[in-house]
């Protein structure tokens, strides 16, 4: 079945600091992949997706995710955290054109 | 990109009655449409997919004739939550695809709080 792994429930990182949050897909032939971002209450804010093309993918907010299909991973990554990067991240993949399927989530504190 | 209105936000209601929650397409015609379901501090789980004018497939252990989903139109679907409980209490969010479209569009979500 295919599923999404996200390892890291919980990551604190300083405000200015590097972040990398980690995804990982179960292999597809064509695996769409997402990232969102989630503040409490709130609904999901997409920050880039990758179909196909050049594997690095540039997002908002300053986010961006490499895909990796030798490691079938999607890493979001952003050089400098700001404390309003603070919230859930949910990694998602579209398998077989057919209806999304998400991560456990990423929550991210930021310290100041 | 694509618009999806989600309505109500929030909702609270007394255990028993129905809710209904609506999610549109503002700018698309959106021939499929998802509902998640989303409990604290977790992610989201797909309940039903429904195709407009289909009846909808829902996911193992997700009752149907609990959460009733219309796909009546191309821009609108309707879930609701018959005779609630508080045990349905729960963030609920929909999205919408058009047709030969890959990626799927999101609503706000909808705050439901039975009590």
């Amino acid at each position: 079945a295919q599923s999404v792994t996200q390892p890291d429930i919980h990551i604190t990182v300083s405000e200015g600091a590097s972040l990398e949050l980690r995804c990982n897909y179960s292999y597809g032939a064509t695996p769409y992949l997402f990232w969102y971002v989630q503040s409490p209450g709130q609904g999901l804010q997409l920050l880039l997706k990758y179909f196909s093309g050049d594997t690095l993918v540039q997002g908002i907010k300053g986010f961006e995710a490499e895909f990796k299909r030798s490691q079938s991973s999607f890493n979001l990554r952003k050089p400098s955290v700001h404390w309003s990067d603070a919230a859930e991240y949910f990694c998602a993949q579209l398998p077989n054109n057919n209806d999304m399927r998400f991560g456990a989530g990423t929550r991210l504190t930021v310290k100041p | 990109g694509a618009v999806v209105s989600q309505h109500p936000s929030r909702v609270i209601c007394k255990s028993g009655t129905s809710v209904k929650i609506e999610c549109r397409s503002l700018d698309f015609q959106a021939t499929t449409m998802f509902w998640y379901r989303q409990f604290p501090k977790q992610s989201l789980m797909l309940m039903a997919t429904s195709n407009e004018g289909s009846k909808a497939t829902y996911e193992q252990g997700v009752e149907k004739d609990k959460f009733l989903i219309n796909h009546a139109s191309l821009t609108l679907s309707t879930l609701t939550v018959t005779s609630a409980h508080p045990e349905d209490s729960s963030f609920y969010i929909c999205s919408a695809r058009d047709t030969g479209q890959i990626e799927a569009f999101f609503g706000q979500g909808t705050r439901l709080t039975v009590v």
